[in-house]
C-alpha cells in the first residue's frame, strides 16, 4: 500500500461542476502539498498546508490531521483546469524536504 | 518559475552510455532535489542537496549519483544508463520559510 493515496485516479467532469479530489496518507506529517501538472509536463505548487483550509481563487485546500486526510476543490469548474493534480506529503524535522508523493488525479473538464 | 531550468530537454542514449542532466537555478537556495517520474509511479525522489557538497540518497538513489560544486548547480549523472531509466526527470527547489517546492520543466530521457 503506498504511503499516499488519491483518489478518482481518473475524473472528467462538464464545466461548471464542483471538483473534489481526495487524498489519504497513512504516516505522519509536517505538511502536505497540491502540485497541478498541465499536459504540457511542467509542475507547479498549488497548496502547502499543515492544518485547516487554504483558498486560491477557485481552488480550496483541506486538511483533516486525525483522519491523515486532504481534499482539493475547485468551484466552477473550466476547460483550463484540466490537468494532473498531485498530492504530496512532507514528514520529519524541517530541512531538506523530502515528499512523498501520490500517484496523481487526471482531471479533464469537457466545455 | 523560481528561475530553474534544466538541460538537455531531450535526450536519446544507448544502453552502457554515460549521461549527465544538469539542473540550474538563479536565486541561491540552499536545497535542491532530483525526482523521476513514470507512470504508475507518480514522482520518486533519487538524490536532494542541502548545500555545496553537501548531497544524500532518496528513494532510488541506485544507478545515480549527483555532484554539486556550486550553489547554483546540481548535476545528475547515469554511469552507465540502463532501459529502467527511462523517464523524465524534474529538478526542483525548496524556497522560503514555507519550503514551496518549485520545479523545473524536466529532462525526457529514452535509453534504448
Amino acid at each position: 500500500k503506498n504511503e499516499v493515496e488519491q483518489s478518482p485516479q481518473n475524473l472528467t467532469a462538464q464545466e461548471g461542476e464542483f471538483i473534489t479530489i481526495n487524498c489519504s496518507y497513512s504516516v505522519g506529517i509536517s505538511a502536505l502539498h497540491w502540485l497541478q501538472q498541465h499536459p504540457g509536463g511542467g509542475i507547479v505548487s498549488l497548496f502547502m498546508l499543515s492544518s485547516g483550509k487554504k483558498k486560491h481563487g477557485r481552488l480550496i485546500a483541506t486538511i483533516n490531521i486525525q483522519e491523515k486526510h486532504s481534499s482539493l476543490h475547485i468551484t466552477a469548474s473550466h476547460p483550463r483546469d484540466s490537468a494532473v493534480y498531485i498530492c504530496a506529503v512532507r514528514s520529519g524535522i524541517q530541512g531538506a524536504q523530502k515528499l512523498v508523493f501520490g500517484q496523481g488525479t487526471r482531471l479533464t473538464i469537457n466545455p | 518559475d523560481a528561475g530553474i531550468t534544466q538541460s538537455p530537454r531531450h535526450k536519446v542514449t544507448e544502453t552502457g552510455t554515460p549521461v549527465t542532466l544538469r539542473c540550474h537555478q538563479t536565486e541561491n537556495h540552499r536545497y535542491m532535489y532530483w525526482y523521476r517520474q513514470d507512470p504508475g509511479h507518480g514522482l520518486r525522489l533519487i538524490h536532494y542537496s542541502y548545500g555545496v557538497k553537501d548531497t544524500d540518497k532518496g528513494e532510488v538513489s541506485d544507478g545515480y549519483s549527483v555532484s554539486r560544486s556550486k550553489t547554483e548547480d546540481f548535476l545528475l549523472t547515469l554511469e552507465s544508463a540502463t532501459s529502467s531509466q527511462t523517464s523524465v526527470y524534474f529538478c526542483a527547489i525548496s524556497v522560503g520559510t514555507l519550503e514551496t517546492q518549485y520545479f523545473g520543466p524536466g529532462t525526457r530521457l529514452l535509453v534504448l
